[in-house]
């Protein structure tokens, strides 16, 4: 098994660019979770889908970040217009569902904005 | 205000000796998880709680949950270097939707 599949794996971009960043789950997996890692606030869980519909997406910080799911093998998060305070390592992660069994995290993708 | 409370936050300890990391939470939950996360890398997902009393080993890591306390435990026996890295619990809370908060992490060293 591949695993959770992110990419890119680094991005260094602009302040003002638009940044989207890419996860493939496990196969068979039908929950799917996007997290952000900051030394500042640790781990936040941004949104999460089921069956490829997003099901809470209340740790989205604000309107300039989206996600979507449009098949059970593919994710997006986009990130439009960049801030420098963005800048931390986005981890994707995957269940069986949302009956509680542990996720499997993604390598995670660093991004820096200046 | 749903929290996730680590203590303590960093942990230097000798090989060979034990220590518990402590895990509180303030919201209802049906599930406690523990992770572990080397510097640099992903999360590696160690242990998942479903009951009070639950009680889960993997070689010298043991976690227990006390869902009335609303207390996760993880206990290190005899540690080793290896060991060293950050683990982080985090629970499912069941108030409203599903949310899954993590706690602030634990970052263990371990000296040789």
């Amino acid at each position: 098994d591949a695993g959770v599949i992110q990419s890119p794996r680094h991005e260094v971009t602009e302040m003002g660019q638009e940044v989207t960043l890419r996860c493939k789950p496990i196969s068979g997996h039908n929950s799917l979770f996007w997290y952000r890692q900051t030394m500042m606030r640790g781990l936040e869980l941004l949104i999460y889908f089921n069956n490829n519909v997003p099901i809470d997406d209340s740790g989205m910080p604000e309107d300039r970040f989206s996600a979507k799911m449009p098949n059970a093998s593919f994710s997006t998060l986009k990130i439009q217009p960049s801030e420098p305070r963005d800048s931390a390592v986005y981890f994707c992660a995957s269940s069986p569902g949302l009956t509680g069994e542990t996720q499997y995290f993604g390598p995670g993708t660093r991004l820096l904005v200046l | 205000e749903l929290k996730v409370e680590q203590n303590p936050l960093f942990l230097s300890m000798q090989e060979g000796k034990n220590y518990t990391i402590y895990c509180n939470y303030s919201t209802t939950s049906d599930r406690l998880y523990w992770y572990r996360q080397d510097p640099g890398k992903s999360l590696e997902s160690l242990f998942v709680l479903l009951s009070n009393g639950a009680v889960k080993q993997e070689g010298r890591l043991m976690a227990s949950l006390d869902t009335k306390a609303r207390l996760s435990t993880l206990h290190i026996t005899a540690a080793v270097h290896d060991l060293s890295a950050t683990y982080f619990c985090a629970v499912r809370s069941t108030s409203g939707t599903y949310k899954y908060i993590f706690g602030t992490g634990t970052r263990l060293k371990v000296l040789a």
